[in-house]
């Protein structure tokens, strides 16, 4: 199984709405990422777990949540977001040895905040 | 934050024409990679290159990297109207081995 699944594909969410986006990977991948990608631009990192922990956070805004309760799943709480959040949001995983190799995305929940 | 830079924005070519993007970035990397991502879907790894390597290629696909410019190039020989898609190059850092940051990224048409 070489697949990262996100779901749902797509989610349409008030402001005053929680919503949570889940990633999952069979790989046995160490490193999980969050990327948000605006339409015409190119993923932006936000958030890295490595071994269940978070190693690395872009500063993102705390209406973002993640948890990575276990080495499998990845989810990304939402809460109070707004328009401008509205994005595809893309989940990766890469194998112990990033140095050599890739990262494995999935295909996208396209978020839209209204 | 954005690691690099990519030329063109854009590009239109006809099918069997050859295709070339380039790709500068600012830090010291471990590796740098090319990723394909079709009408704003999921990316898929396309080829990895290491900092202590300057060629590599892959089937139709041939990347350099002159880390002395901090510069790396996207060949795509003989294009297909399958390859249009977007592509971006990605590098991870020699500090940071889990962070994986992407460039501008080219829209690639292939007009058959």
């Amino acid at each position: 199984d070489t697949e990262v699944t996100q779901t749902p594909k797509h989610l349409v969410m008030g402001m005053t709405n929680k919503k949570s986006l889940k990633c999952e990977q069979h790989m046995g991948h160490r490193a999980m990422y969050w990327y948000k990608q605006k339409a015409k631009k190119p993923p932006e990192l936000m958030f890295v777990y490595s071994y269940e922990k978070l190693s690395i956070n872009e500063s993102v805004p705390s209406r973002f949540s993640p948890e990575c309760p276990n080495s499998s799943l990845l989810n990304l709480h939402l809460h109070a977001l707004q328009p401008e959040d509205s994005a595809l949001y893309l989940c990766a995983s890469s194998p112990f040895e990033i140095m050599n190799t890739e990262a494995f995305f999935g295909q996208g929940t396209r978020l839209t905040v209204v | 934050s954005q690691q690099g830079e990519e030329d063109p924005q854009a590009l239109s070519i006809q099918e069997g024409e050859n295709a070339t993007m380039n790709c500068s970035y600012k830090t010291s990397i471990n590796n740098l990679q090319w990723y394909r991502q079709n009408s704003g879907r999921g990316l898929v790894h396309l080829i990895l290159i290491r900092s202590n390597e300057r060629e590599k290629h892959s089937g139709r696909l041939r990347v350099t990297l002159d880390t002395s410019k901090k510069s790396s190039s996207l060949l795509i020989t003989a294009s297909r109207a399958a390859d249009t898609a977007s592509y971006f190059c990605a590098t991870l850092r020699s500090y940071n081995t889990d962070k994986l940051i992407f460039g501008t990224g080219t829209r690639l048409q292939v007009f058959p």
